[in-house]
């Protein structure tokens, strides 16, 4: 039982290249989640997915796109990366309902030159 | 959207000392949770305490709803505990984080 896991674990891009971050859980959680963690901040919300086939905005979803692909995978994509968008990104699961606690994957440290 | 205030924002503790971090909230939530990210940046989950008290060995945890406020007891502090302790309430589907609380113990 691996949890929450997320590909790759570090990145470097250059200002205007694309990338997609891969996120998969193996605990039959229906929702799926994307954040991003600035140094001295907590998390801030990127996008999630309620269940599969569904995405929806969180706090801060400019300059990302995301697909739910199965009930397993939610990938998350920068489409033209800005040095804005250096961050550490988690993703992580929850059941939907009363009891909805979070599990984060280990994070993607994602440097834009 | 909700605030999540948490203090103190810096702890330095000698191993063996016991600590009491707050997180105060804005609003009425429907779960609350406290995370340590360690130092190598996972993000471990604590507790996940909506109301009421749990314990799990040398950390325990007291959510008070309905003054909007939560409590993360350590006791006997262990070098091992060193890192940033998060507390993130969710209303909706978003967990909103505080800025956490940095803690350092020293041997």
């Amino acid at each position: 039982n691996a949890g929450v896991t997320q590909t790759p674990k570090f990145q470097v891009l250059k200002t205007g290249q694309s990338m997609t971050l891969q996120c998969a859980q193996d605990m039959n959680h229906n929702s799926m989640y994307w954040y991003r963690q600035d140094p001295g901040m907590g998390l801030r919300l990127i996008y999630y997915s309620a269940s599969e086939g569904t995405t929806d905005k969180g706090e801060v979803p400019n300059g990302y796109n995301v697909s739910r692909l199965n009930k397993r995978e939610f990938s998350l994509r920068l489409e033209s990366a800005a040095p804005s968008q250096t961050s550490v990104y988690f993703c992580a699961s929850s059941n939907s309902g009363g009891y909805n606690e979070q599990f984060f994957g280990p994070g993607t440290r994602l440097t834009v030159l | 959207g909700i605030q999540v205030e948490q203090s103190p924002p810096d702890l330095i503790l000698q191993e063996g000392a016991n600590s009491t971090l707050r997180c105060n909230f804005s609003d009425s939530v429907n779960n609350l949770q406290w995370f340590h990210q360690n130092p190598w940046g996972q993000l471990i989950n604590l507790f996940y305490i909506p109301s009421g008290t749990k314990q799990n060995g040398r950390l325990s945890a007291t959510t008070v709803a309905t003054e909007r406020y939560s409590l993360l007891y350590i006791s006997s502090s262990q070098t091992t505990d060193s890192g940033v302790y998060f507390c993130a309430v969710r209303a909706g589907y978003a967990l909103n984080f505080g800025k956490g609380t940095s803690l350092l113990v020293t041997p």
